[in-house]
C-alpha cells in the first residue's frame, strides 16, 4: 500500500501560470480534502470531496479548483497562480466517518515568483 | 462554529522531560478527538485518537484523554525524547460533516 501520493513534490511557478497538483490513495477511502499549510496558520481547507462525483467548498477556495477524476484521485488546479499561493499543500483520505483517520500524503512545496 | 485552541509554542524541554500541550475545542454534538504528528519536511500522521467521553487514546508513550466536560484532549508524554520534536496538530472531527478542525499546531523542540 502506497497510502496517498501526490505530485509533483516541488514545483515553481511564475504569477499567472496554471498547474494541476495530483493526489492519488489506494485504500479505497470515500473522502478526500486538499490543504495548505502556511507559518503560524496550521491547515486550512481548501476543498474537500465526500464521495466520488461530489466536491465542496472549504475555508480557503478562491483561486482553486478541483476534480474527483475517481474514488482514487482528487486533483487540484491553480488556473492563474499568484504570490499569496505560495504554500505547501497536502492532500489527504478518510474512509468517510467522523471516527475514521484521515491519512495525509508527503506535501506539495510550490513557489509563486 | 466549531473552533480548537492549542497552547502557543515553541515548547522547549530538555530530554526525559514530562511533556504537557493543551488542547480545548468547541463543537456540537460529540466529536472524536484526534493528535497529529508533523516530523520535518514530512505531512502529517495520527498520533492517536479518542471517539467518546472518557476513552484514553495513547501511543508512543504519548497519551491524552477525552474529557466531555471540559472539552479539553491535552496531549502528555512522560519522558520526552530528542526524536519526538516535531510539531503537534489537534484536530476534533465535526459532527455533522466529514471535516477535521485544525489548531495551528504547537512546535516541540527537545534537547539532550
Amino acid at each position: 500500500n502506497a497510502g496517498v501520493t501526490q505530485t509533483p513534490k516541488f514545483q515553481v511557478l511564475k504569477t499567472g501560470q496554471s498547474m494541476t497538483l495530483q493526489c492519488a490513495q489506494d485504500m479505497n477511502h470515500n473522502s478526500m480534502y486538499w490543504y495548505r499549510q502556511d507559518p503560524g496558520m496550521g491547515l486550512r481547507l481548501i476543498y474537500y470531496s465526500a464521495s466520488e462525483g461530489t466536491t465542496d467548498k472549504g475555508e480557503v477556495p478562491n483561486g482553486y479548483n478541483v476534480s474527483r477524476l475517481n474514488k482514487r484521485e482528487f486533483s487540484l488546479r491553480l488556473e492563474s497562480a499568484a504570490p499569496s499561493q505560495t504554500s505547501v499543500y497536502f492532500c489527504a483520505s478518510r474512509r468517510g466517518t467522523q471516527q475514521d483517520t484521515q491519512y495525509f500524503g508527503p506535501g506539495t512545496r510550490l513557489t509563486v515568483l | 462554529g466549531n473552533s480548537v485552541t492549542q497552547m502557543e509554542g515553541p515548547v522547549t524541554l530538555s530530554e526525559e522531560a514530562f511533556l504537557t500541550i493543551n488542547c480545548t475545542y468547541t463543537a456540537t454534538g460529540y466529536p472524536s478527538l484526534f493528535w497529529y504528528v508533523q516530523y520535518p519536511g514530512e505531512g502529517l500522521q495520527l498520533l492517536l485518537k479518542a471517539t467518546k467521553a472518557d476513552d484514553k487514546g495513547s501511543n508512543k508513550g504519548f497519551e491524552a484523554t477525552y474529557r466531555k466536560e471540559t472539552t479539553s484532549f491535552h496531549l502528555e508524554k512522560g519522558s520526552v525524547q530528542v526524536s519526538d520534536s516535531a510539531v503537534y496538530f489537534c484536530a476534533p472531527s465535526n459532527y455533522n460533516t466529514d471535516k477535521l478542525i485544525f489548531g495551528t499546531g504547537t512546535r516541540l523542540q527537545v534537547f539532550p
